[in-house]
């Protein structure tokens, strides 16, 4: 039962432009987002998390938008960089359990 | 100041045999966490220890699978009788006491012949 899904394995953009990336969860008891990203052969870095308190984060080019009644969050990219081509994995965890669940990960790549 | 350190970074064990893959978290984190990674797969929770503690096993393995953080050394994730199956990359990752952002190692790749 995966209880964080990405539904898109791979996304291609151009570069400048946007990359959105998609992630749905399932668990309501979920509080804590996080987005990584992972190069190959690379453990995952976190990139920027947003608490279930608040909507939108921001940090630089990167905004994570977290939508609570559909249980939907996004990463926002802008602009796209060839340097942003890696997997970037949603995860999720709740105040009660620090263990965070992962998504299966979307593999973005940049096109110069 | 050092990320999670984790050894081997590459492991290759025969069917049957035993592998140790061991993880030594960031300074002052006391929190640390086993993830597997399959080929094309996402990160499965695995573990979770304090120093001398399991706070949460419920993504190990029933049988051949074992974890440990002593009070000194590196936390250790243990497989006995390995099979192909377990071939896989396993990372560790650790976090401070008050948050419950996770820094990773670069992961040990395990392969069964």
């Amino acid at each position: 039962d995966q209880q964080v899904k990405q539904n898109s394995p791979s996304l291609s953009v151009q570069e400048g432009r946007i990359s959105i990336l998609n992630c749905d969860y399932t668990n309501s008891m979920f509080d804590y987002f996080l987005w990584y990203k992972k190069y190959p052969a690379e453990g995952p870095t976190f990139l920027i998390s947003i608490s279930s308190i608040k909507d939108k984060n921001e940090d630089g080019r990167f905004t994570v938008f977290l939508n609570k009644s559909a249980k939907h969050l996004s990463l926002h990219i802008v602009p796209s960089q060839p340097g942003d081509s890696a997997v970037y994995f949603c995860a999720a965890s709740d105040t009660g359990r620090r263990a965070l669940t992962f998504g299966s990960g979307t593999r973005l790549q940049v096109q110069p | 100041n050092a990320g999670v350190m984790q050894n081997p970074r590459h492991l290759v064990r025969r069917r049957g045999q035993e592998a140790r893959l061991r993880c030594s978290p960031m300074k002052g984190h006391s929190h640390v966490y086993w993830y597997r990674q399959l080929p094309e797969e996402g990160l499965k929770f695995m573990v979770y220890l304090q120093k001398e503690n399991i706070i949460d096993e419920s993504g190990m393995p029933k049988e051949r699978f074992s974890a440990e953080f002593p009070k000194e050394g590196p936390s250790i994730l243990r497989i006995q009788q390995v099979v192909r199956g377990d071939s896989a990359a396993y990372f560790c990752a650790s976090s401070p006491p008050e948050t419950g952002e996770l820094f990773f190692g670069e992961g040990s790749r395990l392969t069964v012949l």
